[in-house]
């Protein structure tokens, strides 16, 4: 069974603080490892790491997928009260037939306190 | 955003009674599924599809059935709802590419 573990469950920093956010995975099969952030509604995507695309930066956020210890990292940096959320890792494999589905982690619940 | 919509947003039905939620794409993709979210176990897989009338279980399936006759509609039907079955349901289209998946905004289930 397909399994994405993050740590730590919740963090509370101040605003300007940097933070880690951690995930791994066992998956069958693996084809790409995505992080999404989740504040009252929907789940919105942040970053997609494939085996081709091991890091990728966008503002204060960057991720790095480390295929050989089975982990991703998030990071922020300077950290604003609008970046408290919920952070998610999902790991997308290959099942039968070519098609494909997400594992989730349980997320990450971040808050920045002014 | 891409066009995925979830009907209803909010249902608060009886324990027994059957329930169905809706999921319409204006995108054309091929993948939908279904996912529900609940404090401490974050999204869990009921059921995928991978075109028209082609499904398959995904971790949580039991009591729920899936259907997806046209393109565009995935529907979740909760044959006989129990309390176990509150929560917050989300459909999901795939947009391949640098992307990821693509939610809809949800729909809040309560079973009384």
């Amino acid at each position: 069974e397909d399994k994405v573990v993050q740590s730590p469950l919740s963090l509370v920093v101040h605003e300007g603080d940097t933070v880690t956010l951690n995930c791994s995975y066992e998956v069958t099969n693996f084809r790409s490892l995505l992080w999404y952030k989740q504040e009252k509604k929907a789940p919105t995507f942040l970053f997609m790491l494939t085996s081709s695309g091991i890091e990728k930066k966008s503002g204060r956020l960057s991720s790095i997928l480390d295929k050989k210890e089975l982990s991703s990292i998030l990071n922020i940096t300077a950290t604003q009260t609008g970046d408290s959320a919920i952070y998610l890792c999902a790991v997308e494999a290959i099942s039968t037939g070519a098609n494909s589905k997400l594992t989730f982690g349980k997320g990450i619940t971040l808050s920045v306190r002014p | 955003d891409a066009g995925i919509t979830q009907s209803p947003r909010h249902k608060v039905t009886e324990t027994g009674t059957p329930v169905t939620l809706r999921c319409h794409q204006t995108e054309n993709h091929r993948y939908m599924y279904w996912y529900r979210q609940d404090p401490g176990h974050g999204l869990r897989l009921i059921h995928y599809s991978y075109g028209v009338k082609d499904t398959d279980k995904g971790e949580v399936s039991d009591g729920y059935s899936v259907s997806r006759s046209k393109t565009e509609d995935f529907l979740l039907t909760l044959e006989s709802a129990t309390s176990s079955q509150t929560s917050v349901y989300f459909c999901a289209i795939t947009q391949y590419g640098p992307y990821g998946y693509t939610f809809g905004s949800g729909t809040r289930l309560t079973v009384v």
